[in-house]
């Protein structure tokens, strides 16, 4: 069954150190990748997503990720975090379902705080 | 363009009383999903339509909730009798299926408390 697990519930980044946050996802086949950002009361959005080709993928804010197929990790990364990053995130792999357009798998998520 | 639409944004609750929760997709996305999020166990997904028809919803956790989608434009969750256990923050999003996996768009979420 398809999983995804990101072993850090709650890191803490000084405003401009760089930023890692682990994903590790299970899945038979050519996983899709998605990181979404969750502030405070509101709905998720999404910051990049990896499908098929580059395996270092740019998304907004400043963002990237890399796939690495021989590790199954997706880790987000960023260079300098800005107290505006403060949020919670999460990964995420699709699922297929009957060949249809199936759902995605969340990982439980990882609060990150930002120290001025 | 508007984002998806939840209402209400907030619901409190007697236990044994029914919810129904709703929600807007964005025009044009043909496929829709409902997800609840609780500390404990994360982001769950519940159901979703494809073109309005249900295709998995064997995340729906008993025959107290229910799901509709009538047409393309409106979805509601319901569930009746409601507990304690069902307070969450239940999320709707959409997607625009395009032969594979698409970005879903979530809305704000209703955030349930029953009492």
């Amino acid at each position: 069954a398809q999983s995804v697990t990101q072993p850090d519930i709650h890191i803490t980044v000084s405003e401009g150190a760089s930023l890692e946050l682990r994903c590790n996802y299970s899945y038979g086949a050519t996983p899709y990748l998605f990181w979404y950002v969750q502030s405070p009361g509101q709905g998720l959005q999404l910051l990049l997503k990896y499908f098929s080709g580059d395996t270092l993928v740019q998304g907004i804010k400043g963002f990237e990720a890399e796939f690495k197929r021989s590790q199954s990790s997706f880790n987000l990364r960023k260079p300098s975090v800005h107290w505006s990053d403060a949020a919670e995130y999460f990964c995420a792999v699709g699922s297929f379902y009957g060949g249809s357009q199936g759902n995605l798998i969340f990982g439980k998520g990882t609060k990150l705080s930002v120290k001025p | 363009d508007a984002g998806v639409i939840q209402s209400p944004r907030h619901e409190v609750t007697e236990m044994g009383q029914e919810v129904t929760l709703r929600c807007k997709p964005i025009s044009g996305h043909n496929s829709l999903f409902w997800y609840r999020q609780t500390m404990m166990r994360g982001l769950e997904l519940l159901i979703y339509f494809n073109n309005n028809v249900p295709i998995d919803d064997s995340g729906m956790p008993e025959d107290r909730f229910s799901a509709k989608m009538p047409n393309a434009s409106f979805s509601t969750l319901k569930i009746q009798p409601s507990e304690p256990r069902d307070s969450a923050v239940y999320f709707c999003a959409s997607s625009l299926r395009q032969g594979a996996i698409g970005e879903l768009f979530f809305g704000e979420g209703s955030r349930l408390t029953v009492l």
